[in-house]
């Protein structure tokens, strides 16, 4: 069945130190691609997005995200967590014409 | 530009009565789509409407209904609801073409059913 899998349900690193998230997908075909940031009792925030071309992909807030097909994945990054990204990260994929999200990875920050 | 509006904010029901949630998207967006968030299925897609027609739908019983205007705001309504239909509906525009996938996200309405 296609999926969007997130490994990471929680993820805790410190301040100032760097940060990967992953997804992981299993569509056939190279999908539009998102990632999106959901503040609690907040709605989604688009942080980047990924459609054809380069396939490493700038988003807001200073974070990156880079696709590989071999891997069929989109990892989320940032080179220097804030805490203020304190939050919960949902990787997004396009299949049957809707976005489908991965369960999400929630980041906590420590000080 | 004002982002995604819903209303109302929060609403609580009791089970077996209907309900309508609000959502006005981004000036200029054509399609606005609606999901459920519950912690235990996360989120799901419940339909699309682009220029007042539903586009898509999900995986949802009839109970649950949308609608667009001229003016591209929507409304979803749940009727008969039930306790499991407590969760955080939200409601995402976006330009409808070439960048139907591109979506921005209203903050929600939190509804609980007792």
């Amino acid at each position: 069945a296609q999926s969007v899998t997130q490994p990471d349900i929680h993820i805790t690193v410190s301040e100032g130190a760097s940060l990967e998230l992953r997804c992981n997908y299993s569509y056939g075909a190279t999908p539009y691609l998102f990632w999106y940031v959901q503040s609690p009792g907040q709605g989604l925030q688009l942080l980047l997005k990924y459609f054809s071309g380069d396939t490493l992909v700038q988003g807001i807030k200073g974070f990156e995200a880079e696709f590989k097909r071999s891997q069929s994945s989109f990892n989320l990054r940032k080179p220097s967590v804030h805490w203020s990204d304190a939050a919960e990260y949902f990787c997004a994929v396009e299949y049957g014409n809707k976005l489908v999200f991965g369960a999400g990875t929630i980041l906590r920050v420590k000080s | 530009k004002a982002g995604v509006t819903q209303t109302p904010r929060y609403l609580i029901k009791t089970r077996g009565q209907q309900v309508t949630l609000s959502c006005s998207p981004i000036s200029g967006h054509r399609s606005v789509s609606w999901y459920q968030q519950t912690p235990g299925q996360g989120l799901q897609f419940l339909f699309e409407y682009f220029s007042e027609t539903q586009r898509n739908k999900g995986n949802f019983p009839g109970r649950f209904s949308g609608r667009q205007f001229s003016n591209s705001r929507s409304e979803m309504n749940v009727s008969t609801l039930e306790l499991g239909d407590s969760a955080l509906y939200l409601c995402a525009s976006s330009l409808g073409q070439p960048n139907r996938y591109e979506q921005y996200f209203g903050p929600g309405t939190r509804l609980t059913v007792t």
